[in-house]
């Protein structure tokens, strides 16, 4: 049981590039969250899913897109990546009111 | 989610009693007081969550107030290795919305 897996863990960007952020669970949770975390700060929400297809906006959704295909995979697309998306990002997945499970991060520099 | 408030940092005696506290004045009756820790760049781990009852688990006791309104993390007898930032969030039935703040600082000092 793996639980929350993010890949890839380092990754180091241009200026203007485009990636894709991949996150997956095997515990059939329905909720799923992205979050970013600046050097010395809190958690912010990104983007979050109620389950597959179903997606929503978090606190700060900009230059992020995400999609809900499958229960499993939730992944978080950066369009055009700029400086100020240098952050570590966390996945996690929840099933109803208990406990959230986060993944280990992806730290992401942009230059 | 209600907002909550913490204290920014905070230190505790290593074998003494860390008592952390929350602010959620604004917490809804349908929602959920959830504690996390987060140790150096690790992703954050559950601590204990409760809805207006005491809990106490192997990691931590949780003490909500009768109006809700604040809460206190108690680990009985710190450690070194419980030095974290620690979050406290109010969740209800849209728990995927969750939003954590900046948390507290918990060191433990020998």
């Amino acid at each position: 049981n793996a639980g929350v897996t993010q890949t890839p863990k380092f990754q180091v960007l241009k200026t203007g590039q485009s990636m894709t952020l991949q996150c997956a669970q095997d515990m059939n949770h329905e909720y799923m969250s992205w979050y970013r975390q600046d050097p010395g700060m809190g958690l912010r929400l990104i983007h979050y899913s109620v389950g597959a297809g179903i997606t929503d906006q978090g606190e700060v959704p900009n230059g992020y897109n995400v999609s809900r295909s499958t229960t499993e995979d939730f992944p978080l697309r950066l369009l055009s990546a700029a400086p100020s998306q240098t952050s570590v990002y966390f996945c996690a997945s929840r099933q109803g009111l208990v406990e959230a499970f986060f993944g280990q991060g992806t730290r992401l520099t942009v230059v | 989610d209600a907002k909550t408030t913490q204290p920014p940092s905070m230190d505790c005696a290593e074998g003494r009693a860390a008592n952390l506290p929350c602010n959620h004045s604004t917490i809804s009756g349908n929602e959920y007081v959830y504690w996390y820790r987060q140790i150096h760049s690790q992703g954050p781990q559950y601590i204990i969550h409760g809805l207006k009852n005491n809990e106490t688990n192997e990691m931590a006791s949780l003490i909500i107030t009768e109006d809700r309104k604040s809460s206190t993390l108690i680990l009985p007898h710190a450690t070194l290795r419980d030095t974290a930032v620690y979050y406290c969030i109010a969740a209800g039935t849209n728990a995927g919305k969750s939003t954590f703040g900046d948390g507290t600082t918990l060191t433990v000092k020998p």
